[in-house]
């Protein structure tokens, strides 16, 4: 089955760290550029950064650049999102997505972040 | 920054109606526009590429149409299972990729 799985998302205090971790299944990972996409509670979607398929380009939105760095692993088919820094309008919904020419095109289960002291 | 604005914010129509999303950019771009629907509680899914492109497994009833700042999203007809929120994305002028605030299609 072609699948996403996002993980690792919780509560953490401002100024923490997380590591995200999504699996992917079903396809040829290596492939595909990779993006993490989130929601906040009851708001829209918004693009945080991308991965292309060999890992090794990568492109980050102006609000996490220098806090968040994405990664992935071809040999194991994962992909990461190591947030530094963490603050309260960080809070969200993070999707891991396949990109398509550019559009997202699967979509894994999202993981919260919850940013709180 | 391409930034996406989409209206209405909320559209109330019934079953077997037709429904007309709009998604209006702040400079033109060529016709690299997506469409997603998200149900609540669901993961987006893609509906629309390249403006007028269905996406596999989406149904006729849904088309996209458009270029240079404006582009629309139409239902037929709509279904029940069509009442959800959508959104708009470009990918001409990235990075950032953007999306459009969405719009809630309700009952």
């Amino acid at each position: 089955e072609v699948q996403l799985v996002g993980s690792g998302g919780g509560l953490v205090q401002p100024g923490g760290s997380l590591r995200l971790s999504c699996a992917a299944s079903g396809f040829t990972f290596s492939t595909y550029a990779m993006s993490w996409v989130r929601q906040a509670p009851g708001k829209g979607l918004e693009w945080v950064s991308a991965v292309s398929g060999s890992g090794g380009d990568t492109f980050y939105t102006d609000s996490v650049k220098g806090r968040f760095t994405i990664s992935r692993d071809n040999s194991r088919n994962m992909l990461f999102l190591q947030m530094n820094s963490l603050r309260a309008e960080d809070t969200a919904v993070y999707y891991c997505t396949r990109d398509k020419q550019k559009y997202f095109d699967l979509w894994g289960r999202g993981t919260l972040v919850t940013v709180s002291s | 920054e391409i930034v996406l604005t989409q209206s209405p914010a909320t559209l109330s129509l019934s079953p077997g109606e037709r429904a007309t999303l709009s998604c209006r950019a702040s400079q033109t771009f060529s016709n690299y526009l997506a469409w997603y629907q998200q149900k609540p509680g669901q993961t987006p899914r893609l509906l629309i590429y390249d403006a007028s492109n269905r996406a596999t497994g989406i149904p006729a009833r849904f088309s996209g149409s458009g270029s240079g700042t404006d582009f629309t999203l139409t239902i037929s007809s709509l279904e029940p299972e069509d009442f959800a929120v959508y959104y708009c994305q470009q990918r001409s002028n990235w990075p950032p990729y953007s999306f459009g605030q969405g719009t809630k299609l309700e009952i």
